[in-house]
């Protein structure tokens, strides 16, 4: 069976800080990875996705995410926080190899950006 | 509108009262699923539809739970007799291809459902 675990329910950074989300996953085939993002009272928003291609993902809003098999890691990373990145983050899993094959989430961590 | 939207966004319910929330996945999107996100959880995989076709229920909590997309557009996610334990957000999603595991999946708002 597939999971996600998310490392830290909640992380604080400054304005300009480095942001590093941490996800570890567990899969039996070759996992499809990815990382949403979700405001308040807003659906989930795709950050990036690896799909077996290039193993740092670079997505949306200046996010980057590395995925390293060695480790079973898909870490999230940005150079340099947003008071706008405050959201709440989810890692992702899916097979790749099933039709109709749903996302399995983490529990997700809060991200707070302070000035 | 362009995305997914969902209908209502609030529903209060008295325990034991059936409720019916609404999912208009994005034209021409095949794929579309539902998800169950408690308070303070990650979204849990409900059931995916094909166009019309039901082809995974895995996740549905019990047989108070039925889902339908009788013309593969509109889907309905009903709960009879709900209970206090269905209190959670609904999120659906909607994909363009089927199988949806490598397309991105939009996702609507939700519907938070409160039972009282």
């Amino acid at each position: 069976a597939q999971s996600v675990t998310q490392l830290g329910s909640h992380v604080s950074v400054s304005e300009g800080a480095l942001v590093l989300l941490r996800c570890n996953y567990s899969s039996s085939v070759p996992p499809y990875l990815f990382w949403y993002v979700q405001y308040p009272n807003q659906g989930l928003q795709l950050l990036l996705k690896y799909t077996s291609a290039a193993t740092l993902v670079k997505g949306i809003n200046g996010f980057e995410a590395e995925f390293k098999k060695s480790e079973t890691s898909f870490h999230l990373t940005k150079p340099s926080a947003h008071m706008s990145d405050a959201a709440e983050y989810f890692c992702a899993v899916s097979s790749p190899n099933q039709a109709g094959t749903a996302l399995i989430f983490g529990k997700g961590t809060t991200l707070s950006v302070s000035s | 509108g362009a995305g997914v939207s969902q209908s209502p966004r609030y529903k209060v319910a008295k325990r034991g009262q059936d409720v019916a929330l609404r999912c208009d996945p994005i034209s021409g999107h095949v794929s579309l699923f539902w998800y169950q996100q408690a308070l303070g959880q990650g979204p849990e995989f409900l059931t995916y539809f094909q166009n019309e076709a039901q082809l995974d229920k895995s996740g549905l909590p019990s047989d108070r739970f039925f889902a339908e997309r009788p013309e593969g557009s509109v889907s309905t996610l009903k709960i009879q007799r709900t209970q206090q334990e269905d209190s959670a957000v609904y999120l659906c999603a909607s994909s363009l291809a089927p199988g949806g595991a490598v397309d991105e999946q939009f996702f609507g708002p939700g519907t938070r459902l409160t039972v009282l």
